[in-house]
């Protein structure tokens, strides 16, 4: 089946830096890919969807300078999260489909940030 | 707004027990239903879905029925195996493909 890879798996960073977080399509072109948030104990929370080759559409509540994403390939997004805090401590998970509802949606593994 | 309520965990049961997790939902219109699995070390995996009331999805043993009477999507199995230790995503989907997942179930199965 389709794969998603995403990486890192684990990152812990010092506050105030940034971090990247890579999530790509490695058999399939994603003309469209999300991301999301799951803070300990609640539900995946979606952040932002990206189309390729176009700026991200953030959720309510999520700050677009914070959280840059850019979707510049058909097999690649990234999310920067920008001058981190320990607030942004959190499991980041993304997810690319190349078109279709539901079984044509494939997630990545995950990335388990802590910020100190 | 739409949302998933799904079963807190974490699970533990022994090999060949009964699973069952909840899931219920809140959705204005009539979305499709599905269970996703995230294996240790893995990304999340569609495990079944159904996409209108009455409609029952299954694959590896899993079943789970689209209630609409009661917004219920319960997922059950009836003989579980060490394997099938995971974390289990309820999720919806309504008008295109913005998903809402619940917190996730975490199983873990005993030999």
């Amino acid at each position: 089946g389709a794969v998603v890879s995403q990486h890192p798996s684990r990152v812990i960073c010092k506050s105030g830096t940034s971090v990247k977080i890579e999530c790509r399509s490695l058999d399939f072109q994603a003309t469209t890919m999300f991301w999301y948030r799951q803070f300990p104990k609640k539900s995946l929370m979606l952040m932002a969807t990206s189309n390729e080759g176009s700026k991200a559409t953030y959720e309510q509540g999520v700050e677009k300078d914070k959280f840059l994403i850019n979707h510049a390939s058909l097999t690649l997004s990234t999310l920067t999260v920008t001058s981190a805090h320990p607030e942004d401590s959190s499991f980041y998970i993304c997810s690319a489909t190349e078109g279709g509802t539901g079984e044509k949606l494939f997630f990545g593994s995950g990335t388990q940030l802590s910020v100190l | 707004g739409d949302s998933v309520t799904q079963m807190e965990g974490p699970v533990t049961l022994s090999e060949e027990a009964f699973l069952t997790i909840n899931c219920t939902y809140t959705a204005t219109g009539y979305p499709s239903l599905f269970w996703y699995v995230q294996y240790p070390g893995e990304g999340l995996q569609l495990l079944l879905k159904a996409t209108k009331a009455d409609d029952k999805g299954s694959n590896k043993g899993f079943e789970a029925t689209y209630r609409k009477e009661t917004t219920s999507f319960h997922l059950e199995k009836g003989s579980v195996q060490v394997s099938d230790s995971a974390v289990y995503f309820c999720a919806l989907v309504w008008g295109g493909n913005q998903f809402y997942f619940g917190t996730g179930t975490s199983l873990t199965v005993i030999p």
